[in-house]
């Protein structure tokens, strides 16, 4: 089991540019879930997807903030354009259903550092 | 509204010395408790999770935790610190919704 599968890991850009994300799930985990974490606010979710559709998208700061499943393994998180306060450490995260830890924990890629300068 | 606090930036401790990281919730209803611990440049990694039965919950790694409803806290502890256990340690508690709500964070430093 490769685990949760992110890329880039770092990702330095200039304000304005856009930005995409990308996150392979484990297979046959049927939640996904993309959080932000700043050492102001810690780690907050931003979206999360079962069997690819959208569920909540409430904590996506701004319209400038996508997300899409295409399919079970793969996911994007993309911001244009981007800026400087999007600066951040990006996690991507898995789980199987049930939903959400009660029986599967869930299972966190090692994110992507993102700076935009 | 659910929420978890961890009241600690950072705890610091001796190497073979017992320790504790806290943690306090507010949920309605019965609440559905976890432990994660993140090491540098590392995603989360789970411990521990509390859903019902014994107050005390073991996990990974020999950490354990201690469920006190009364005192709405879920306070992490291991019995004797290893340096290896420093890194960035998180409470979250399940939402009525489903998905985690994390507290910001307690660093742990061991020394030794």
């Amino acid at each position: 089991d490769a685990g949760v599968i992110q890329s880039p890991r770092h990702e330095v850009t200039e304000m304005g540019q856009e930005v995409t994300l990308r996150c392979k799930p484990i297979s046959g985990h049927d939640y996904l879930f993309w959080y932000r974490q700043t050492m102001m606010r810690g780690l907050e979710l931003l979206i999360y997807f079962n069997n690819n559709v959208p569920i909540d998208d409430s904590g996506m700061p701004e319209d400038r903030f996508s997300a899409k499943m295409p399919n079970a393994s793969f996911s994007t998180l993309k911001i244009q354009p981007s800026e400087p306060r999007d600066s951040a450490v990006y996690f991507c995260a898995s789980s199987l259903t049930p939903f959400t830890g009660l029986s599967s924990p869930l299972h966190f890629g090692n994110g992507t550092r993102l700076t935009v300068t | 509204a659910q929420s978890v606090a961890q009241p600690e930036d950072q705890v610091n401790v001796a190497e073979g010395n017992p320790l504790t990281v806290k943690c306090t919730y507010s949920v309605s209803g019965n609440p559905y408790l976890f432990w994660y611990v993140q090491y540098p440049n590392r995603g989360l990694q789970f411990l521990l999770k509390y859903i019902t039965g014994d107050n005390l919950v073991k996990g990974s790694y020999g950490f354990e935790a201690e469920f006190n409803k009364s005192q709405t806290s879920f306070h992490l502890k291991k019995p004797s610190a290893l340096v290896s256990d420093s890194a960035l340690y998180f409470c979250a508690v399940r939402r009525s919704q489903g998905n985690l709500i994390f507290g910001k964070g307690t660093k742990l430093s061991v020394k030794p």
